[in-house]
C-alpha cells in the first residue's frame, strides 16, 4: 500500500487557470515537504512544513500556496498557472531531518 | 548557496562489476547526505542515508563520506539490469531540512 499518496497521477491544466496538487500521508511523520522536477533541472526544494506551520519556502512566486488542513496533508495550490511550471512534482514526509524521508510518486502537470 | 555535483552524467556497466558514483557538495556545514534511485516515470526509493564520515552499506549499497574533500561515493556491488535507473544525491546543511539534489548519474546496467 502507498504510504504517501499523491493526487491526480497526471494533469492537464491551460495557462492562466488554477490547480490544486493533492498529497497524504499514512507514515505518522511530523514534516512534510514539496520538490519540484522539470525536464533537464535537479529536483528542486519548494517547501517543507513540520507540525503543520510553514517552516521553509524556497519558492520565488506567490503562485504557490501549500495548504495543510490536517498534519498528514500538505496540498499545492498552483495559481495563474503557466507552461513554465509543467513538471513532476513530489511530495515527501519525514519524521525529522535525520530519519529517512518518503516520497510519493509524483503529480506529472502539463499546462498548455 | 549549497551545491551538489554529480558525476558522471552517464554511466554503464556490466552486470556484476561494480559501479561507482560520485557526488560533490559546496557547503562545510552539510551534515546530512542521502542517496535516491528513480526508475524512470516512478518515484523516488532511498538507498543510503549517511551522516557522519566513513562507509555505510544498505544491501548492495554503499555511501561513503569525506567531508574535508566535500564528497559522497555511491558505490554498487554487483549491479543487475534491474539497477538500471537515475541515481540522484541529495545533501542537507547543518540544521536545515531541504534536501538539495544533484542532477544525477543515470546508469545503465547490461547483461
Amino acid at each position: 500500500d502507498p504510504k504517501i499518496i499523491q493526487k491526480p497521477k497526471y494533469l492537464v491544466a491551460v495557462t492562466g487557470s488554477e490547480k490544486i496538487l493533492i498529497c497524504e500521508q499514512y507514515l505518522g511523520h511530523n514534516a512534510m515537504y514539496w520538490y519540484r522536477q522539470s525536464a533537464k533541472k535537479p529536483l528542486e526544494f519548494m517547501f517543507s512544513y513540520s507540525y503543520q506551520k510553514l517552516m521553509d519556502n524556497q519558492t520565488a512566486s506567490s503562485r504557490f500556496q501549500p495548504q495543510s488542513s490536517k498534519k498528514n496533508h500538505l496540498d499545492l495550490q498552483i495559481t495563474a498557472l503557466k507552461p513554465d511550471d509543467s513538471a513532476t512534482y513530489f511530495c515527501a514526509s519525514s519524521q525529522d531531518r535525520h530519519s529517512d524521508y518518503t516520497f510519493g510518486s509524483g503529480t506529472r502537470l502539463l499546462v498548455i | 548557496q549549497q551545491k551538489v555535483q554529480q558525476s558522471p552524467e552517464s554511466l554503464t556497466v556490466s552486470e556484476g562489476a561494480m559501479a561507482s558514483l560520485n557526488c560533490t557538495f559546496s557547503d562545510r556545514s552539510s551534515d546530512n547526505f542521502r542517496w535516491y534511485r528513480q526508475h524512470s516515470g516512478k518515484g523516488l526509493e532511498v538507498l543510503v542515508s549517511i551522516f557522519s564520515d566513513g562507509e555505510k552499506e544498505e544491501g548492495s549499497f554503499t555511501a561513503h563520506l569525506n567531508r574535508a574533500s566535500l564528497h559522497v561515493f555511491l558505490h554498487i556491488r554487483e549491479p543487475q539490469p534491474s539497477d538500471s535507473a537515475l541515481y540522484l544525491c541529495a545533501v542537507s546543511i547543518q540544521g536545515g531540512r531541504a534536501l538539495i539534489f544533484g542532477t544525477g548519474t543515470t546508469v545503465s546496467v547490461s547483461p
